[in-house]
C-alpha cells in the first residue's frame, strides 16, 4: 500500500528565511508519480509540482525548488527567501501507475507553515 | 482558479439528511475524482470516474455514492449523515485517466448538525 508522511506538522519562520518540507514516501510500485500541493488560508488546493519516478532531476521554480531522492524515498520541497504570503498548508502526495488504483492521489498529513513578517 | 467548479460552497444540514454535492470538471478534463478533507483523517480519496464509468474507489462509506453525467459533470451523493460526515469535500479533475497532475475544485463546506 502506499503511504505518504510528513512528519513536521508546522513549521514556522521569519520572512525572508529558507525553509525546507519534507516529505516520505512508501510504495511497492516501479513508476509512480510525486506531488507537492499548497492549501492557502482560502481552501482551495493549488497544484505546484508533479514528479515521475523515473525523472530524479531537481527542479527549480523562482523561488520554489524541489529535491527527489528515490535512494531515501524523499521528495522535499525548499521555499527561498520565504514570504508572508507563502503561509499554507503544504501537502505531498502519490499516484501510482495505474492497475486497478486507479490515478487515486494518497496525500500526506500536511505540514502547516507560517511566515511571520 | 483552477477550472474546476463546486456548488454549493457551503452547506448546512441535519444529522440523517441526504444531500448532494455537484461537481464540473475543466474543459476537456474526463476524469472526476472525489476527496474527503476532514481534521481527523486528513485528505481521503473517495471515488474516481472516468468519462462516465467508475474507475477507482477508496475510502467510500457505503451511504455514499456518485456517478457521472454524459456532460462529465459529477455528483456526490451522502445520505443518513452523521456528524462525523461534517468536512470539506473536494472535487478534482485531470486530463485523462492517467496520473496526471489533478486540478482541485473550491471544495464544498458540509455541516452536519
Amino acid at each position: 500500500a502506499q503511504k505518504v508522511t510528513q512528519a513536521q506538522t508546522e513549521i514556522s519562520v521569519v520572512e525572508k528565511e529558507d525553509v525546507t518540507l519534507d516529505c516520505v514516501y512508501e510504495t511497492r510500485d516501479t513508476t509512480y508519480y510525486l506531488f507537492w500541493y499548497k492549501q492557502p488560508p482560502s481552501g482551495e488546493l493549488v497544484f505546484l509540482i508533479r514528479r515521475n519516478s523515473f525523472d530524479e532531476q531537481n527542479e527549480i521554480s523562482g523561488r520554489y525548488s524541489w529535491n527527489f531522492q528515490k535512494s531515501t524515498s524523499s521528495f522535499n520541497f525548499t521555499i527561498t527567501a520565504s514570504q508572508v504570503v507563502d503561509s499554507a498548508v503544504y501537502f505531498c502526495a502519490l499516484s501510482e501507475a495505474g492497475g486497478n488504483a486507479g490515478n487515486m492521489l494518497t496525500f500526506g498529513g500536511g505540514t502547516r507553515l507560517m511566515v511571520k513578517p | 482558479d483552477s477550472g474546476v467548479t463546486q456548488t454549493p460552497k457551503h452547506l448546512i444540514t441535519a444529522t440523517g439528511q441526504r444531500v448532494t454535492l455537484r461537481c464540473s470538471p475543466r474543459s476537456g478534463d474526463l476524469s472526476v475524482y472525489w476527496y474527503q478533507q476532514s481534521l481527523d483523517q486528513g485528505l481521503q480519496f473517495l471515488i474516481q470516474y472516468y468519462n462516465g464509468e467508475e474507475r477507482a474507489k477508496g475510502n467510500i462509506l457505503e451511504r455514499f455514492s456518485a456517478q457521472q453525467f454524459p456532460d462529465l459533470h459529477s455528483e456526490l451523493n451522502l445520505s443518513s449523515l452523521e456528524l462525523g460526515d461534517s468536512a470539506l469535500y473536494f472535487c478534482a479533475s485531470s486530463v485523462s485517466g492517467r496520473p496526471y497532475e489533478q486540478y482541485f475544485g473550491p471544495g464544498t463546506r458540509l455541516t452536519v448538525t
